[in-house]
């Protein structure tokens, strides 16, 4: 399996705080990805990045930054974290778009 | 762009069935199509890709779809479903050729009854 993690693993905060959550990588794989699960909705692109220091949104980025500055770390931020970005989220990675995507084991967000 | 649609949010089935999971897709132009299965918990773990060639194609835990084009379907079989099965579904489709990331669909939840 690939080596992906996700941290940190459960979170609680409050409306209006920063949040950050972490993706690790050990393959190299080029392509990232970071999507949010909800019920009723499955996965939803949040964004994705191509390369260090390339992103791009995906379909729901509204409050959401990312940033990758080394090929294994993938950060998401939530500049202002409200109710509705109450998710589980994933992060991905794989060799090109078109190509399998490996899992990290996610990260439950609560946001009060 | 393209989309796809799992017409299905809950199946359930009594172990040992078999079991037929849909994925329809929406694009003009050659697809490529993945199955992810995500037990409880979990993330997401590859079971089969299509991209070309021979249009019935085997997976890892026995799982196997097939793509039809003309009924813009590639939909996931088990012959005989184990209890460990019972899992979130996703089927996911993209562009050959294209730009574009795969598009997810929202999910089908195994039920497997003893």
């Amino acid at each position: 399996d690939a080596g992906i993690t996700q941290s940190p693993r459960h979170k609680v905060t409050e409306t209006g705080t920063p949040v950050t959550l972490r993706c690790h990588q050990t393959e190299n794989h080029r392509y990232m990805y970071w999507y949010r699960q909800d019920p009723g909705h499955g996965l939803r692109l949040i964004h994705y990045s191509y390369g260090v220091k390339d992103t791009d949104k995906g379909e729901v980025s509204d409050g959401y930054s990312v940033s990758r500055s080394k090929t294994e770390d993938f950060l998401l931020t939530l500049e202002s974290a409200t109710s509705s970005q109450t998710s589980v989220y994933f992060c991905a990675s794989g060799t090109g778009r078109q190509e399998t995507q490996y899992f990290g084991p996610g990260t439950r967000l609560l946001v009060l | 762009a393209q989309s796809v649609t799992q017409p299905d949010i809950h199946i359930t089935v009594s172990e040992g069935a078999s079991l037929e999971l849909r994925c329809n897709y929406s694009y003009g132009a050659t697809p490529y199509l993945f199955w992810y299965v995500q037990s409880p918990g979990q993330g997401l773990q590859l079971l089969l890709k299509y991209f070309s060639g021979d249009t019935l194609v085997q997976g890892i835990k026995g799982f196997e779809a097939e793509f039809k084009r003309s009924q813009s379907s590639f939909n996931l079989r088990k012959p005989s479903v184990h209890w460990s099965d019972a899992a979130e579904y996703f089927c996911a489709v993209g562009a050959q050729g294209g730009s574009y990331i795969p598009t997810f669909g929202r999910g089908t939840s195994l039920i497997v009854h003893p």
